[in-house]
């Protein structure tokens, strides 16, 4: 099993939909959690970081669950320009730095 | 406040010959990482390093591949005796020494080996 898991996709959706990512990891010990999306042939960017009781930046909340161990990104009203591949990051180590990226989940948002 | 700095953006060798992959981080970050990507694939995290050491390089090949974050300067990461194998985008990252901070990434070189 690997240590962060996250929904297969690709998801396909239309635009103004709502989306959410789910996102499990292995590590109790893990301190701190990210999403990050990628675009084709681009570096990942830093989408936000998730915090306990969750976060909300625009369209876009984030929620965390740490006695399930799961990691949650929705994203409202979805625009073209969300299509992207979206990674749940875990860092495990809260002396050092130590990240682990998930496989990521690859969205389509449709005309 | 610049970014990750990545040289060269594009990178083509012929096999055989040594890549060397240049980062600069952040300005205030002291953690540097490199990964790979190959077309359609995830990240794979090859090393971590801090100024001098390197912390963790279970992700990177036992051979033909080092890497150095020296006291002043970029952090390399060479590649000797390229093979067509080694064609793919590598990314750096950076992070500053307090924890539960994110990284952020350069832009990545784009290596081919012909």
């Amino acid at each position: 099993r690997k240590e962060v898991e996250q929904d297969p996709g690709p998801f396909n959706v239309p635009e103004g939909a709502t989306v959410a990512f789910n996102c499990t990891y292995s590590n109790s010990a893990s301190q701190s959690f990210f999403w990050y999306r990628q675009d084709c042939r681009k570096e990942p960017k830093l989408l936000m970081s998730v915090y306990s009781s969750g976060n909300e930046d625009g369209r876009f909340t984030a929620q965390l669950n740490r006695a399930s161990q799961y990691i949650s990104l929705l994203i409202r009203d979805s625009k073209l320009s969300d299509s992207a591949t979206y990674l749940c990051v875990v860092n495990r180590d809260n002396y050092g730095q130590n990240f682990v990226f998930g496989p990521g989940t690859r969205l389509s948002v449709l005309p | 406040n610049a970014g990750v700095m990545q040289n060269p953006r594009h990178l083509v060798r012929r096999r055989g010959q040594e890549a060397r992959l240049r980062c600069s981080p952040m300005k205030g970050h002291s953690h540097v990482y490199w990964y790979r990507q190959l077309p359609e694939e995830g990240l794979k995290f090859m090393v971590y390093l801090q100024k001098e050491n390197i912390i963790d390089e279970s992700g990177m090949p036992k051979e033909r591949f080092s890497a150095e974050f020296p006291k002043e300067g970029p952090s390399i990461l060479r590649i000797q005796q390229v093979v067509r194998g080694d064609s793919a985008a590598y990314f750096c990252a950076s992070s500053p020494p307090a924890s539960n901070q994110p990284q952020h990434f350069g832009d990545g070189t784009r290596l081919s080996i012909l």
